[in-house]
């Protein structure tokens, strides 16, 4: 139990349309970051938060997109959903930005394009 | 740009026996971090075991140890005592010791699917 919740964790949309993943990141973490998964695959880095502000950002277009509360809970948003946006969504949150810091993932949401 | 490989697609081990899953990585950095995943069914992915570049001495937790080659840019897990518990798939995944921007991301590998015999 990492204390990371993610909702919802599962989904199935239709192509071109939007939508929104929710994290709860644990207790004190100020960091939030995004990775999308695809079946038979390692994770890759969508974007991180820290403190409200994107702090950095992978190979992903401008159509996902995310937010930062001020408790820390984040959303991922992917807009004009493509087919090859399914997959699962990892949220991961640490504390602060030292980058020892151990990161905890939360069970993923599977996006299902259809 | 940094890359993690994984050259075991699939493993298998009998419970109660030792296991090695292998990793090489390739960067040209001299601080960062590596780290050991399990993603078990339930998908959410679980720290094993983590090293830091900087420290020539061997990371252990319980039945995990790895063995950190920093010149062979090699980081391999080892299982001891397999259990049945431990059959997941394990990613090995790397971290640059710089802290600006997109460096605090992990690059992962393809990952390697570990069964365990009873």
């Amino acid at each position: 139990e990492t204390g990371v919740t993610q909702s919802p964790t599962h989904l199935i949309k239709t192509r071109g349309q939007q939508v929104t993943l929710r994290c709860s990141s644990q207790s004190g973490h100020n960091t939030v970051s995004w990775y999308q998964q695809a079946l038979g695959q390692g994770p890759q880095f969508i974007f991180q938060y820290y403190r409200e502000e994107e702090n950095g950002r992978g190979n992903f277009p401008p159509r996902f997109s995310g937010l930062q509360f001020p408790n820390y809970s984040s959303e991922l948003n992917v807009n004009a959903l493509e087919l090859d946006d399914s997959a699962l969504y990892l949220c991961a949150s640490s504390s602060g930005q030292v980058l020892g810091n151990t990161i905890y993932f939360g069970e993923g949401s599977w996006l299902t394009v259809v | 740009a940094q890359t993690v490989t994984q050259s075991q697609p699939e493993m298998s081990v009998q419970e109660a026996e030792t296991v090695t899953l292998s990793c090489t990585y390739d960067t040209s950095e001299s601080d960062y971090y590596l780290f050991w995943y399990k993603q078990p069914p339930s998908r959410q992915m679980i720290l094993v075991i983590r090293q830091e570049a900087y420290k020539q001495q061997n990371a252990t937790e319980n039945r995990f140890s790895v063995n950190f080659q920093k010149a062979a840019k090699s980081f391999s897990l080892k299982i001891s005592d397999s259990q049945l518990g431990d059959a997941a798939m394990y990613f090995c995944a790397y971290r640059s010791g710089l802290s600006a921007g997109n460096n605090r991301k992990l690059i992962w590998g393809l990952g390697t699917s570990l069964a365990v015999n009873p």
